[in-house]
């Protein structure tokens, strides 16, 4: 059975702080890894693709970082800001296809 | 203008009914799919098509049946609907075949309550 597991599943942070999250995900059969933010009451937008270990995206103050061989993505996020509100999903891709998603990471900005 | 439109956005039917959800994309992408998003709100594929052909169909219940008329559109229609078909459903589209390449882009998501 193949999972993708996220870590933390909630998180409060105060605004200004840096934070990270964890998305571990099978090692094998992978080829590509995706990152989505998820506001409440809209539809998930697509902040990272990462395909190659190693690989470091960056998209103004977020971050992503990839590790195939051990099967891990971090996602970073520097000086907080309210608008940074919202559930971080990890979805894993397979060589077959295969999508899996996380179940995400809600993070709150405190002010 | 919606880049991935879903209609409607709130649907509630009875038990037995059989109904279907609508969704277009007018970015050009040739790859449309289906999600589930149960009552832990964990999101689940259950289709994909690329260029109007079924690549992906996870294990979903034969009432559940796609039907893309064109690239631009794949319809989920559902058959004898069942309390537990209650859940928000997302219609995606991404511009590579399969589900390689850059990240989708979302519809706004059905909300379905089967009473």
């Amino acid at each position: 059975i193949l999972n993708v597991e996220q870590s933390p599943q909630s998180l409060h942070v105060q605004e200004g702080d840096s934070t990270n999250f964890t998305c571990s995900f099978p090692s094998s059969n992978f080829y590509a890894l995706h990152w989505y933010r998820w506001e409440t009451a809209k539809s998930p937008e697509a902040l990272f693709v990462m395909t190659l270990n190693g690989d470091e995206k960056k998209k103004g103050r977020i971050s992503a970082t990839l590790n195939t061989k051990e099967g891990y993505s971090y996602l970073y996020i520097k000086g907080s800001q309210p608008e940074d509100s919202a559930t971080y999903l990890c979805a894993f891709i397979g060589r077959d296809d295969k999508i899996i998603f996380g179940k995400g990471t809600r993070l709150h900005i405190l002010p | 203008d919606t880049a991935v439109s879903q209609t409607p956005k709130y649907l509630v039917t009875q038990m037995g009914n059989d109904k279907s959800i609508k969704c277009e994309q007018n970015l050009g992408h040739d790859t449309m799919y289906w999600y589930k998003q149960d009552s832990k709100k964990f999101l689940k594929i259950m289709f994909s098509y690329n260029n109007k052909e079924l690549i992906i169909n996870e294990t979903v219940p034969n009432r559940f049946s796609p039907k893309s008329p064109d690239k631009a559109h794949l319809n989920l229609h559902i058959n004898s609907l069942e309390l537990g078909d209650s859940a928000v459903y997302f219609c995606a589209s991404s511009i590579t075949s399969g589900t390689r390449g850059v990240g989708a882009f979302f519809g706004q998501g059905t909300r379905l309550t089967v009473v």
